[in-house]
């Protein structure tokens, strides 16, 4: 089935430090988000991306939907140690005729703080 | 409260026995999907209902899966003669309405169900 390449798998931050991740995939997508998942909750939305070529800031988060529409990224500026957690990119394939929330997550990027 | 509101948040079940998980939606929200995720791994969707009607099932990965959403509000999973593969978080998220266009995508989760089976 689909798949989305996200990287990378991990990293680690320390306070101040700016972050990029990225998803792509083989296929063409109509819609590319960003959800963070923290340990025993559900994933939250962050940033929803429609348009190709779309960039989008929510504070101090910055995504980009890829012109390509095979790839998006995510940019954290400035981080601070409430950050760490799963970050998740997710999409919707551009020919799937299937409901409009089956949605096809990343494995995730896991953000922690360095020691 | 006003999200996304799951039961049991945590259940052990010995192989073969039957399984329920609940899935509280937030009032007003007509779409409803079921998520399994995996340890370490990103969700993969399950099921979608539209008000009552489950219009789309085919992340199903077996006829032992079945939900309902007989009311359009409350939403349960049910997995038969659970097996340890089943082990997974089950996440139900709802939306306002997935058909409306334009927001796709935009789902509130619940923090989810953790199924272990022995």
């Amino acid at each position: 089935g689909q798949q989305l390449n996200q990287s990378p798998q991990s990293m680690f931050i320390q306070e101040g430090e700016d972050v990029s991740m990225n998803c792509t995939s083989s296929s063409i997508f109509n819609t590319w988000l960003w959800y963070k998942q923290d340990p025993g909750e559900g994933p939250v939305l962050l940033i929803a991306l429609y348009k190709a070529g779309e960039l989008t800031s929510n504070g101090r988060l910055t995504a980009q939907f890829g012109i390509t529409r095979k790839d998006s990224f995510l940019n954290i500026s400035a981080s601070i140690p409430s950050d760490v957690g799963i970050y998740f990119c997710a999409g919707q394939p551009g020919n799937y005729g299937g409901s409009q929330g089956n949605l096809i997550f990343g494995k995730g990027t896991k953000l922690s703080v360095k020691p | 409260g006003a999200g996304v509101s799951q039961s049991p948040r945590y259940k052990v079940a010995k192989r073969g026995q039957d399984v329920a998980l609940r899935c509280d939606p937030i009032s007003g929200h007509v779409s409803l999907f079921w998520y399994q995720q995996a340890l370490g791994q990103g969700p993969e969707f399950l099921t979608y209902f539209q008000n009552e009607a489950q219009l789309d099932k085919s992340g199903l990965p077996s006829d032992r899966f079945f939900a309902e959403r007989p009311e359009g509000s409350v939403s349960t999973l049910k997995i038969q003669r659970t097996q340890q593969e089943d082990s997974a978080v089950y996440l139900c998220a709802s939306s306002f309405n997935a058909l409306a266009g334009g927001r796709a995508g935009e789902l509130f989760f619940g923090e989810g169900s953790r199924l272990t089976v022995l």
